[in-house]
């Protein structure tokens, strides 16, 4: 089975704070990617990795930021947390063009 | 532009058959994905479209229509725990490792 783990379920951090969020998967895929989930607004991509030390952004890149220096490992960084980025935050992988797996998430609320 | 359109809400009753309805525009087309997530879970995988016609598994079955840019999910025999959010994804250009996600149909079960 396809395992992809995440650090945090729940983060509670202060605006302006730097915030790491990270995400593993064990089933060597190339593929990672991070996503926000909002009410009325569903899944947005923020940015995704299909190799190490690879990034492209996604639908909404800004006040984020990522790092791909492992295969197995995807962080996704707030450099200065604001509340407009609190949020459901999910991690996926996937083999090449396949399905994409998720992690459990991460509740972030910013105070 | 890229769209995915299915409905906000609906409620059917346990025992019964319900289907949820996916239309999409997008910007060339590889592939639809159906993703299953209840409150405060991931997403998680339930089936895949690349072709025209029906894929049935167990309680649950998938329908493709390329021409018309649908897809609907059927879900029979209706359970209490089927109650949930139903994701419509799609991939759009060959090749290409993202998928767009619909907002998702969050099915209500009644006793």
């Amino acid at each position: 089975d396809v395992k992809v783990t995440q650090s945090s379920r729940y983060l509670v951090k202060r605006t302006g704070e730097k915030v790491f969020l990270e995400c593993v998967q064990d089933m060597d895929h190339e593929n990672m990617f991070w996503y926000r989930q909002d009410p009325g607004l569903g899944l947005r991509l923020i940015y995704f990795s299909y190799d190490v030390k690879m990034k492209e952004k996604g639908d909404i890149p800004e006040g984020y930021s990522v790092s791909r220096e492992k295969k197995e490992r995807f962080s996704l960084i707030l450099e200065s947390a604001s509340t407009n980025q609190t949020s459901m935050y999910l991690c996926a992988s996937s083999f090449s063009a396949d399905t994409q797996y998720f992690g459990p998430g991460t509740r972030l609320t910013v105070l | 532009g890229q769209n995915i359109d299915q409905p906000t809400e609906m409620t059917a009753t346990e025992g019964a058959i319900v289907q949820i309805n996916c239309t999409y525009q997008t910007s060339g087309f590889n592939g639809l994905f159906w993703y299953q997530q209840h409150a405060g879970e991931a997403p998680t995988f339930l089936s895949y479209n690349v072709l025209d016609g029906l894929e049935e598994k167990g309680r649950f079955s998938s329908f493709l229509s390329r021409s018309k840019g649908y897809s609907y999910l059927l879900l029979k025999e209706l359970q209490m725990k089927d109650s949930a959010s139903y994701l419509c994804a799609v991939r759009g250009l060959k090749g290409d490792d993202k998928i767009i996600f619909g907002k998702g149909t969050r099915l209500h079960i009644l006793p």
